[in-house]
Formats: structure tokens, C-alpha cells, sequence
């Protein structure tokens, strides 16, 4: 079955970059969907951070687009985040998903059907 | 960005009842809307997608119906797993989501 393993460090300081990589198991990347980066601060709700499609064609939320940039390696069947110039408001657990849909008319109609466990990472000095 | 409002905030509801969650769209969504349940410490998992469609796996007590700017998901009878978050997601006009109901034994 596929399943998606989130990796990467857990505490990051103020001003730097957060850097975290989605290992897919079970299905190749190559193969098609979109796969993506969710957030949830800790207590609170669910904000969606962008998606990718193994050709390298990415979506991102606009309000985080200028700090946000995702990569994809189908040799190791992962994809990657990079958030930089992190604030404590960045704390928060950062899922990876699978998502089924696609663009429509340049904008992403997508949900996500898989999930991994999640990770939380911290922004602190 | 259409913001999307779930109430209520919280459910208390006895096992066994059923429970009704709304979610309501700032503009319409047509019926690009998907529901995920949050366990405590887990992932979500995706129950409805197409305002209607339950995903693979999913109970049949768990339904879901609206369109436009308003939607529903319906527990019909509440088991001991059921208890947990809903967040509804709508993906009309890129994707955002609730702020979640909590579902909680009374």
C-alpha cells in the first residue's frame, strides 16, 4: 500500500530555513498525482502550503508563496519543502499528502486522499 | 481566498445519536468540498469528497450532501471511534479549510 513518511529536523531557528522531505513508498511519483504540504499548528486548524506534480509544476497558497519552495526527486521518490525566514508562527506539525484532482483553468482543484504521520517541527532559539 | 466557517465549534453528542456538522463557503464552491475526521494524534482521513462521495472505507453512517455555500456531513449514529475533529476543505478556488468541530461525548 502507499504510505508517505515525513523526515527532517525538528527544531529550527528564527530566520533560517525549514527543510523537510516526503519519502513515498508503495507508488512511484512518477507515475502521476499531485503530493503536497499541509500545516496545523499545534491546537489549531489545517493550512494547505502548496503541491507538486512530478514534472516539477507547482501550486502554492498565496499567502505563503513568496517564503515557499517544493521540489521533487522521482530517483529517490520524495518530494521537499522549504519554508524560509521562519517565525515562531511557523511552529506547527507539517503533514505530507496525496492529492487527487488537479489544475483546472490555472488553479488547483485538489484534495487530499493520503496522508503521513506528520512531524512537528519547532521554531525557537 | 473563500473562507470557510464549520459550526459548531464543539458537538456533544451521546453514542449511539446522530450528529450533523455544517460547514458554510464565503463564496460558492459549487461541490468541490471534502471532509476529513482527525482522531487525537493522528492524521486526518478523508470521508467525503465531491460534497457526496464517501472515500474508500468509509462507513455508510457517514454522509454528506450541500452544494454552492452550504454543506452538511451527517452521522447517522455516533460510535466510540467517531469521536474526534471534522474539518471541511473546499478546493474551488485553490484550497483552504475550516477551523474544525469537535465531536465529543456527552
Amino acid at each position: 500500500q502507499v504510505q508517505l513518511q515525513e523526515s527532517g529536523p525538528g527544531l529550527v531557528k528564527p530566520s533560517e530555513t525549514l527543510s523537510l522531505t516526503c519519502g513515498v513508498s508503495g507508488y512511484s511519483i512518477s507515475s502521476g498525482y499531485y503530493w503536497g504540504w499541509i500545516r496545523q499548528p499545534p491546537g489549531k486548524g489545517l493550512e494547505w502550503i502548496g503541491s507538486i506534480y512530478h514534472t516539477g509544476n507547482t501550486f502554492y497558497n498565496p499567502s505563503l508563496k513568496s517564503r515557499v519552495t517544493i521540489s521533487v526527486d522521482t530517483s529517490k521518490n520524495q518530494f521537499s519543502l522549504n519554508l524560509n525566514s521562519v517565525t515562531s508562527a511557523d511552529t506547527a506539525v507539517y503533514y505530507c499528502a496525496r492529492l487527487l484532482g488537479g489544475p483546472v483553468g490555472g488553479l488547483l482543484r485538489s484534495f487530499f486522499d493520503l496522508w503521513g504521520q506528520g512531524t512537528l517541527v519547532t521554531v525557537s532559539s | 481566498e473563500i473562507v470557510m466557517t464549520q459550526s459548531p465549534g464543539t458537538l456533544s453528542v451521546f453514542p449511539g445519536e446522530r450528529a450533523t456538522l455544517s460547514c458554510r463557503a464565503s463564496q460558492s464552491v459549487s461541490s468541490n468540498l471534502a471532509w476529513y475526521q482527525q482522531r487525537p494524534g493522528q492524521a486526518p482521513r478523508l470521508l467525503i469528497f465531491g460534497a457526496s462521495s464517501r472515500a474508500t472505507g468509509i462507513p455508510a453512517r457517514f454522509s454528506g450532501s450541500g452544494s454552492g455555500t452550504e454543506f452538511t456531513l451527517t452521522i447517522s449514529s455516533l460510535q466510540s471511534e467517531d469521536f474526534a475533529v471534522y474539518y471541511c476543505q473546499q478546493y474551488n478556488n485553490w484550497l483552504s479549510f475550516g477551523q474544525g468541530t469537535k465531536v465529543e461525548i456527552k
